[in-house]
């Protein structure tokens, strides 16, 4: 079955520091790939998104390119802002327009 | 203009009772969902609908019925409330079924405390 696996955190970084978040994953077939975000007390909010190998989603500075042969969708930006503290979920669709989502990364950024 | 909302934001309840969530979208989307995401923030689908027509019914108690009276709305009623029930629900909604409609729109949860 589809899965996704992101890297542990809590992840901890200063403002202006570069991020990235790992996510991998196991799927049939050519999924979309998501990454998702949820601020302290609030639903997720899709960030960004990739419909096939080697296109790249970007919005708010975040990037992530879909890696077919490595199976991977890291998400980056080059510069974190205090304001980007929060979960981060990577996921991908599957039939039905469903979404296996992974276990989520939170993102400290200190001033 | 709220996308996808849902009410209660909150619910605080005792084991045993019976107790609903409303959800409402107004994107015109075909397709809703609930999912439950537990105290380590991890996200597991329960129910969708498409048209108001149970797509997915993912391994989830009896006690959880949901409704679609329309394709709009999917309300959650939950029965003899468990203290393992707790969680945020959330809600939320995509296009339709096919590829290239699966992005989905969640709303604010509600949070779940059962005593």
């Amino acid at each position: 079955g589809n899965s996704v696996t992101q890297m542990e955190g809590p992840v901890t970084l200063s403002e202006e520091a570069f991020l990235t978040i790992n996510c991998t994953y196991t799927a049939t077939g050519y999924p979309s790939l998501f990454w998702y975000v949820q601020y302290p007390g609030e639903g997720l909010q899709l960030l960004l998104k990739a419909t096939k190998a080697d296109d790249k989603g970007s919005n708010k500075g975040f990037e992530a390119t879909y890696r077919k042969e490595t199976t991977s969708f890291h998400l980056e930006k080059g510069s974190v802002q205090v304001s980007d503290s929060a979960v981060y979920f990577c996921a991908l669709s599957g039939g039905y327009s469903t979404l296996t989502f992974g276990k989520g990364t939170m993102l400290l950024v200190s001033p | 203009d709220t996308a996808v909302s849902q009410t209660p934001k909150y619910l605080v309840t005792q084991m045993g009772n019976d107790k609903s969530i409303k959800c409402e979208q107004n994107l015109g989307h075909d397709t809703m969902y609930w999912y439950k995401q537990d105290s380590k923030k991890f996200l597991k689908i329960m129910f969708s609908y498409n048209n108001k027509e149970l797509i997915i019914n993912e391994t989830v108690p009896n006690r959880f019925s949901p409704k679609s009276p329309d394709k709009a709305h999917l309300n959650l009623h939950i029965n003899s409330l468990e203290l393992g029930d707790s969680a945020v629900y959330f809600c939320a909604s995509s296009q339709g079924l096919l590829a290239g409609q699966e992005t989905q729109y969640f709303g604010p949860g509600t949070r779940l405390l059962v005593l």
